[in-house]
Parts: structure tokens; sequence; C-alpha cells
């Protein structure tokens, strides 16, 4: 079974700085890119960033581009983002999903929440 | 980017009934739409992929439609299991971004 199983969040001071982990089992993590998507309390989906197979490629929304990193460890089959600077605005849930061929993304894992608080 | 344009943003509905759903690209997105169902509290799950081929798994009374900028999900007979918000994504470009969302209601 495919499974992409979420770590890393919690509460943090605007800022702070914060890592996400999402470990992949149930396939071949290497053969496929991934992503990040969040979404803020209430609100809609927003893509974050992604990632090629090799981590060779990475692509940013431009709501988080110098302050967010992506990085894999195809070794671990564990995906990563590294989030600096953190603001208010930057709190959501957060999802790591599989990406199939640049075309849809199957399946989400369960979600982390992350809370730029005071 | 890319904009994507869900309407309706809320829709009432019954179960039994079929309900559409529409999405707008703000430019040609070569079929690369997907559509996702939400329930709160939980991650979204694939519906559709390529504008209409249906996940393995998902109900038949599932279907996608469309091209170039328009695009549609339908729903031919809702069930209570239904009632959730969906969502499209344009996967043609960066940034992979979302329609605003349908949040589905029973009436």
């Amino acid at each position: 079974e495919v499974q992409l199983l979420q770590s890393g969040g919690g509460l943090v001071q605007p800022g702070g700085s914060l890592r996400l982990s999402c470990a992949a089992s149930g396939f071949t993590f290497s053969d496929y890119a991934m992503s990040w998507v969040r979404q803020a309390p209430g609100k809609g989906l927003e893509w974050v960033s992604a990632i090629s197979t090799n981590g060779g490629s990475t692509y940013y929304a431009d709501s988080v581009k110098g302050r967010f990193t992506v990085s894999r460890d195809n070794s671990k089959n564990t995906l990563y983002v590294e989030m600096n600077s953190l603001r208010a605005e930057d709190t959501a849930v957060y999802y790591c999903a599989k990406d199939i061929w640049s075309r849809w993304f199957d399946p989400w894992g369960q979600g982390t929440l992350v809370t730029v608080s005071s | 980017d890319i904009q994507l344009t869900q309407s309706p943003s809320f829709l009432s509905a019954s179960v039994g009934d079929r309900v559409t759903i529409t999405c707008r690209a703000s430019q040609g997105i070569n079929n690369y739409l997907a559509w996702y169902q939400q329930k709160p509290g939980k991650a979204p799950k694939l519906l559709i992929y390529v504008a209409s081929t249906l996940r393995s798994g998902v109900p038949s009374r599932f279907s996608g439609s469309g091209s170039g900028t328009e695009f549609t999900l339908t729903i031919s007979s809702l069930q209570p299991e239904d009632f959730a918000t969906y969502y499209c994504q344009q996967l043609n470009s960066y940034p992979r971004t979302f329609g605003q969302g349908t949040k589905l209601e029973i009436k």
C-alpha cells in the first residue's frame, strides 16, 4: 500500500524555522517527483513546492520563494521542506503528495499543522 | 501564472441530484487538469486526472470532461458520502494552481 507519513509540524514564533518530513512507503520513491501543498485554516489549497526525482530541479510558489527549501533523501525514502523566516500567513496544514508523471497528485499525506504565532 | 476559476463556490443539492462543477483556466492547459474531493479534516483525494480519466476505485457516478480552458466535474446521482469540497488543479505548468474550491452541501 502506498503511504505518505508526515511529521514535524507544531507551533513556531514569527521569524522562526521548522522542518517538515514526509516518509514514503509502498512504492519506489526515487521514481517520482513530490510536492508540498498547504491549506490555511478555512481556506482552499495552495501549491507550495515541488522537487524532481533526483532533487536536481525544484520549484516554489512566489509566496515562499527564498524562505522555503524542498529536498529529498532517496536512500531514506523521505521528502523534506525546510521553512525559514516564518510568518503568520504561513499558518496552515501542510500536505505532501506523490506527483504522478507531473500530471496528478496521488496519494496525499495525512497533513501536519504548522502554526506561526507569538 | 495560470488562474483557475471554479463555479459555483457553493452548491446545495439533494441525494440523487445530478450536479456539475465548472473549472475555467486563464489559458490553455493541454487537458492537464485533475479533480480532488476533500472532506473536513482529511487530505484531498484524487477523483479525475487528465481532465476525464477516472481514478481506479472512484465510483462511476463521477465523470470529468472538457478541453482547452473549460472543464467540468459531474456527479450523476449524489450520494450522502459525496457532500464535500471539490477542487480542480492544473498541472500544465508551475505553479501548480488550484481552483478556489466548490463546497457541496446537503439541501
